[in-house]
């Protein structure tokens, strides 16, 4: 069966420090991968999606990056952090049409 | 699905009684998957329930049922014998090119 796996689960961060999220899948193989953040008590917003190693597509402009250096690997980035990237970032993977996500990191930039 | 509109944010229900939670969408594609989610208060992303648009019958997962009105481009989520444990925010959801649009959230409450 596949899981899926976020790391770390809580992390607080200073203002302008970097950030590294991790994501990985198992039990699949070529899945279409996604970041969503979520503020608190809000729907989800899509960064980046990929569907293939490389392949990186951004939904809306921000101080965030993301990679995919492997096919069941997508890692969330940023340079230097803002308050306003404070939230819950959530990773999904999908084999067709729905969407199963990972437990989510909440980050709290102070 | 491009827009995805749930227009109750806050619901309650009491233990055991049936609930309905509303969800109307637009879409330009002819074929489409439309999805509820729920997120209980450990913020983990649970799919509830999927809906195939080219499907007709309404699908069922246990208590949890869906009214598929395609016409109306409305697809509605019922919770039958709420549950304690049903307590969470529930998103509609709707599948297009390598995306998902979701709605805002209904935040559901299951009064003891």
């Amino acid at each position: 069966s596949q899981t899926i796996h976020q790391w770390p689960a809580t992390l607080v961060q200073p203002v302008g420090s970097p950030l590294s999220l991790e994501c990985t899948v198992e039990g699949t193989s070529n899945p279409n991968l996604y970041w969503y953040r979520q503020a608190a008590g809000r729907g989800l917003q899509l960064l980046f999606y990929s569907v293939g190693i490389g392949q990186i597509s951004s939904e809306v402009p921000q101080n965030l990056s993301a990679s995919r250096p492997q096919d069941r690997q997508f890692i969330l980035s940023s340079k230097k952090l803002l308050l306003s990237d404070s939230g819950f970032y959530l990773c999904a993977w999908s084999g067709l049409n729905e969407q199963f996500f990972g437990p989510g990191t909440r980050l709290t930039v102070l | 699905a491009q827009t995805v509109t749930q227009s109750q944010p806050e619901m309650s229900v009491q233990e055991a009684e049936t609930v309905t939670l509303s969800c109307t969408y637009d879409t330009s594609e002819s074929n489409y998957y439309l999805f509820w989610y729920k997120q209980p208060p450990s913020r983990q992303m649970i799919l509830v329930i999927r809906q195939e648009a080219y499907k007709q019958q309404n699908a069922t997962e246990n208590r949890f049922s869906v009214n598929f009105q395609k016409a109306a481009k409305s697809f509605s989520l019922k919770i039958s014998d709420s549950q304690l444990g049903d307590t969470a925010m529930y998103f509609c959801a709707g599948a297009g090119s390598y995306q998902l649009t979701f709605g805002k959230g209904t935040k559901l409450s299951v009064i003891p």
